[in-house]
């Protein structure tokens, strides 16, 4: 138990379908991130939130749309995906005075079929 | 954030040391080094970080060499649950920072 939480852990969805992943964080951080993580693939980060703000999107394409209605809570709103985006997405938390210290999530393992 | 190189893979015995090895020969007087590992369809975790000074925690050793051009992870007394993939990461943890990049990093296969 880290003290981050994602639901679905997993999740099947069509090509037409709109999904989101949740993730609720317990450690009173400041900052929320989502990764993704394709297989023999490196992390990759794709969004970072600090204090619901949203500093970083690494060109990620639109049909992955964030969404961090507070310090505790991110979502990634899933539409139109195709079959490559196909990943283990995980979700991370850190507080603002140490960024290097990054709690990760369980992760939500997406099928997109 | 400064580059950084592990080998791709290593094997340890159980009840041995394991000795993880990182070179960040281009790190930067403010950049830390990080460690996290990744146990298999798990998220990473954190396991130590240090600056200049030598650094160790429950989970395990951290060594830096003075020039801090490259640095050794130790885990004591390894298991066969300490099999995972050990991320190397460089990075300023001051503010502004934002985010870790993790490269290949190294599968340690812990062997009965």
């Amino acid at each position: 138990e880290t003290g981050v939480t994602q639901t679905p852990r997993h999740l099947v969805m069509g090509m037409t379908n709109k999904k989101s992943l949740k993730c609720e964080q317990h450690l009173g951080h400041n900052a929320m991130y989502w990764y993704k993580q394709s297989a023999k693939k490196p992390l990759e980060l794709m969004f970072v939130y600090n204090f619901k703000e949203q500093t970083e999107n690494n060109s990620v394409p639109s049909r992955f749309s964030p969404e961090c209605p507070n310090s505790s809570h991110l979502f990634l709103h899933l539409h139109t995906l195709q079959p490559e985006d196909s990943a283990l997405y995980l979700c991370a938390s850190s507080l603002g005075t140490e960024w290097g210290l990054v709690y990760f999530g369980e992760g939500s393992w997406l099928t997109v079929v | 954030d400064a580059k950084t190189t592990q080998p791709p893979s290593m094997d340890c015995a159980e009840g041995r040391a394991a000795n993880l090895p990182c070179n960040h020969s281009t790190i930067s007087g403010n950049e830390y080094v990080y460690w996290y590992r990744q146990i298999h369809s798990q998220g990473p975790q954190y396991i130590i970080h240090g600056l200049k000074n030598n650094e160790t925690n429950e989970m395990a050793s951290l060594i830096i060499t003075e020039d801090r051009k490259s640095s050794t992870l130790i885990l004591p007394h390894a298991t066969l649950r300490d099999t995972a993939v050990y991320y190397c990461i460089v990075t300023n943890s001051g503010a502004g920072s934002y985010q870790l990049t993790f490269g290949k990093g190294t599968k340690l296969s812990v062997i009965p």
